[in-house]
């Protein structure tokens, strides 16, 4: 089994600021990765499938960069609404992400 | 807009078969994959299988042994059937589309439906 692993656990920033999060495979998933935001008592919404390109409707500020075991994913301002938990995806084989929690 | 719709029941008895019918509409469910997730209240996501309208199955290796998925182009729905639950498969359950052309980007979601395992 492919293991995803995210970090840091939470991340504490402003809004208006940057966050980075990571993502790191257990072996290489190529670009097989997407991310996904999910916010209280929703299900999960696509941000970035092919590990850098944005799903249909998603802001300019999210982007996403990495291949084979490292990833990362970019929100370069901060708005009001993108506190929420991230989940990474391998979709070699379908796994997640324990998820990193973005929190003012 | 396509949009997905879990239903079945809310409560299972241990050691019974949790069933559940995710709804198509909007769109057609042909040529896609489709998927069933789980997520325990408060924890993260577990994929469980996918199904595409040709039949075709891929599960999860920790759960293939319970799991069967089916479809019905017909009623534009895909089914799921977890057998011998225990308090373990006490979720939320989330059918969700596959989007094309990767093998498992999920572009769109049900809103989930419960499902507690209790006697």
């Amino acid at each position: 089994e492919i293991v995803m692993t995210q970090s840091p656990a939470t991340l504490s920033v402003s809004p208006g600021e940057r966050a980075t999060l990571s993502c790191r495979a257990s072996q290489s998933i190529y670009i097989n990765l997407a991310w996904y935001q999910q916010k209280p008592g929703q299900a999960p919404r696509l941000l970035i499938y092919g590990a850098s390109t944005r799903a249909a409707g998603i802001p300019a500020r999210f982007s996403g960069s990495g291949s084979g075991t490292e990833f990362t994913l970019t929100i370069s301002s901060l708005q009001s609404e993108d506190f929420a938990v991230y989940y990474c995806q391998q979709y070699d084989s379908w796994t997640f992400g324990q998820g990193t929690k973005v929190e003012i | 807009q396509v949009h997905l719709q879990e239903s079945g029941p809310g409560l299972v008895r241990p050691s019974e078969t949790l069933s559940l019918t995710c709804t198509v509409s909007g769109g057609s469910i042909s040529s896609y994959y489709w998927s069933f997730i789980r997520q325990p209240a408060g924890k993260g996501l577990e994929w469980i299988g996918r199904i595409h309208t040709t039949g075709a199955t891929n599960y999860n290796p920790t759960l293939k042994n319970r799991v069967t998925m089916s479809i019905d182009t017909s009623k534009n729905h895909f089914s799921l059937n977890l057998t011998s639950v225990t308090a373990a498969d006490t979720a939320v359950y989330y059918c969700a589309r596959v989007l094309i052309p990767t093998r498992g980007a999920f572009d769109i979601w049900g809103q989930g439906t419960m499902v507690t395992v209790s006697s």
